[in-house]
């Protein structure tokens, strides 16, 4: 059973810059949800998708954005790329059941792709 | 808004001796809590989870976590360190669908683990 993946493993991009970063989901979930952690800190939420449109949103500017494709893969864009974008990129699933539930998801996480920003 | 403090950001401890690393989570309703192990380059792992029932869980490689409400603590747990254990762990609150949170996690910064041989 696959797990989530996360595509490209690092990046290396110039200020100004746009860079895209793909996830695939774990077999069987339907939620991903994005989050950035920078050096030293933990994990800070982005955003999360279901059903193909963004369900919930942290503290990020609109240069974050993304997308969910009917395959439940996910896309995170981030325009005019900053210095301070620099960090590892974690892409996390859950999945459907748990919301039947009414519980909170188990998000299971991706190993990340670094992003350095130059 | 929900927030998790991690008082020890660096903890060393001697392989075989037990651990206990501290979490206290601030959040208006019932909690839904987690521990995550993230080993150097790496995404993070489950370790444990809470969600309602028995205060003491247990979880993978040896570890459990006991939830505190009356102290809003969720300490995790290990008798008995092995090498293999050093890395950097992350306490989670999660927000109850029933309050609308939309399961978004909010982790504390953090304890970095390391093990003397």
């Amino acid at each position: 059973d696959a797990g989530v993946t996360q595509s490209p493993t690092h990046l290396i991009k110039t200020r100004g810059q746009q860079v895209t970063l793909r996830c695939s989901p774990k077999s069987g979930h339907d939620t991903v949800s994005w989050y950035q952690q920078a050096l030293g800190q933990g994990p800070q939420f982005i955003f999360q998708y279901y059903e193909e449109e963004e369900r919930q949103r942290g503290n990020f500017p609109d240069r974050f954005s993304g997308h969910q494709f009917p395959n439940y893969s996910s896309e995170l864009n981030v325009n005019a790329l900053l210095l301070g974008d620099s960090a590892l990129y974690l892409c996390a699933s859950s999945s459907p059941g748990q919301l039947a539930l009414r519980r909170t998801d188990t998000q299971y996480f991706g190993p990340g792709t670094r992003l350095t920003v130059l | 808004a929900q927030s998790v403090t991690q008082p020890d950001i660096h903890i060393t401890v001697s392989e075989g001796a037990s651990l206990e690393l501290r979490c206290n989570y601030s959040y208006g309703a019932t909690p839904y809590l987690f521990w995550y192990v993230q080993s150097p380059g790496q995404g993070l792992q489950l370790l444990l989870k809470y969600f309602s029932g028995d205060t003491l869980v247990q979880g993978i490689k040896g570890f459990e976590a006991e939830f505190k409400r009356s102290q809003s603590s969720f300490n995790l747990r290990k008798p008995s360190v092995h090498w293999s254990d050093a890395a950097e762990y992350f306490c989670a609150v999660g927000a109850s669908i029933l309050t609308g949170g939309g399961n978004k996690l909010t982790f504390g910064t953090g304890t970095q683990l390391k093990v003397e041989l």
